[in-house]
């Protein structure tokens, strides 16, 4: 099935730096959504966005919903320990088609 | 409260095998999901039920597979004569409404086929 363009698929980064990925579609999406999942665990909802230019943030993590509708990107500052995780960005196309996700990046910090 | 539930947390089984996974969403939530998410992808859709009714089945993959929410509460995918290519973690979700809301999900049932 349809999977959303994600990058990097992977990031090793110093624990206090800066993170960001982003999510990339041939079709638009009028919802973006951004979620985190940890081992074992289903995806969890960080931000979500419904607007094209929407820029929202959600304590260290920013997200914005590109002008085109076809992108997305999340930033994590001053990364932690705890953000270790694979992150997901999923669109949708109207409210009720389902989520298509993106193949995930994960997060590795180094502390 | 509790949040979405799935049992088994772990299914092996063998080749050709009939399995069935259990989904116990939110309470109140009428719309539930699921989806099928393997070793280094993101998940991807399978079923969304409204109530009792499947609202949209497209991503389910072959006749093998099957979903009922006979009660409009809990769920249970059904798939027949299993595939090793069936190996995945199915994931529930549900949310409060409508697919726009907030979909919470479970943990996931890991199924390996052998």
């Amino acid at each position: 099935g349809q999977q959303l363009n994600q990058s990097p698929q992977s990031m090793f980064i110093q624990e206090g730096e800066d993170v960001s990925m982003n999510c990339t579609s041939s079709s638009i999406f009028n919802t973006w959504l951004w979620y985190k999942q940890d081992p074992g665990e289903g995806p969890v909802l960080l931000i979500a966005l419904y607007k094209a230019g929407e820029l929202t943030s959600n304590g260290r993590l920013t997200a914005q919903f590109g002008i085109t509708r076809k992108d997305s990107f999340l930033n994590i500052s001053a990364s932690i320990p705890s953000d270790v995780g694979i992150y997901f960005c999923a669109g949708q196309k109207s409210g009720n088609t389902p989520l298509v996700f993106g193949k995930g990046t994960r997060l590795s910090v180094i502390a | 409260g509790a949040g979405v539930s799935q049992t088994p947390s772990n299914k092996v089984t063998e080749k050709g095998k009939y399995v069935e996974l259990r989904c116990d969403p939110i309470s109140g939530h009428t719309a539930l999901y699921w989806y099928r998410q393997s070793l280094g992808q993101g998940p991807e859709f399978l079923i969304y039920f409204q109530g009792t009714g499947a609202a949209d089945d497209s991503g389910l993959p072959n006749d093998r597979f099957f979903a009922v929410r006979p009660e409009g509460s809990v769920s249970t995918l059904k798939i027949q004569r299993t595939e090793r290519g069936d190996s995945a973690v199915y994931l529930c979700a549900s949310s409060l409404t409508k697919s726009a809301d907030t979909q919470y999900f479970g943990p996931g049932t890991r199924l390996t086929v052998l």
